[in-house]
């Protein structure tokens, strides 16, 4: 069955540190794998995607994710984070047709929160 | 450019009532999806739309139901309301029901049922 865990619910970390978010998905065909970042009461805004080719990705707000095929995980990374990067992160994988999508199956979601 | 947009932004209905929600999508998109997100849960796929034809559904009973207008905007429809529909339910367009474009959110609409 496609699915797609986030084994972390909650993760806390000091401004300026970095950050790992970790996703692992379960897809038969080639996925098509995303980054999307929810602020609390507010809608999904897409940080980063995965299609084909290189297989480490660049998104908005200084974030990327590393596809990993051997290991089923598309883990999401920043640097250094910032206080307003405090919010809930989604991992999610495209399914329903082959060779493309027709939705999208989510994670639980991952919490940030971010100390001073 | 428009995004998406979702109305009404917050909605209580008693139970076993009815209720319809409305997306318009971004400008140039052909597909509309949507989903229901309970609290604390990812958002779970209800159904797509693409050029005003049903192009997938989840695991949701008929008593969801949709349609999409000739300007790509659409509903969602819930009939006999019950407390579990409390959830955020979340409408995303896209370009192609079955390519691989990227799925711009709306803000959601936030439905208490009581």
């Amino acid at each position: 069955a496609q699915s797609v865990t986030q084994p972390d619910i909650h993760i806390t970390v000091s401004e300026g540190a970095s950050l790992e978010l970790r996703c692992n998905y379960s897809y038969g065909a080639t996925p098509y794998l995303f980054w999307y970042v929810q602020s609390p009461g507010q809608g999904l805004q897409l940080l980063l995607k995965y299609f084909s080719g290189d297989t480490l990705v660049q998104g908005i707000k200084g974030f990327e994710a590393e596809f990993k095929r051997s290991q089923s995980s598309f883990n999401l990374r920043k640097p250094s984070v910032h206080w307003s990067d405090a919010a809930e992160y989604f991992c999610a994988v495209g399914a329903g047709f082959s060779g493309g999508y027709n939705k999208l199956i989510f994670g639980a979601g991952t919490r940030l929160a971010v100390h001073p | 450019e428009t995004g998406v947009t979702q109305s009404p932004t917050h909605l209580i209905k008693t139970r076993g009532q009815q209720v319809t929600l409305r997306c318009s999508s971004q400008s140039g998109h052909n597909t509309v999806s949507w989903y229901q997100q309970a609290l604390g849960q990812g958002p779970q796929f209800i159904f797509q739309y693409y050029r005003e034809e049903e192009n997938g559904r989840g695991n949701f009973p008929p008593r969801f139901s949709g349609l999409q207008f000739p300007n790509y905007s659409s509903e969602l429809n819930v009939n006999a309301l019950e407390l579990d529909d409390s959830a955020l339910y979340l409408c995303a367009s896209s370009d192609n029901g079955q390519g691989v474009s990227e799925a711009f959110f709306g803000q959601g609409t936030r439905l208490t049922v009581v």
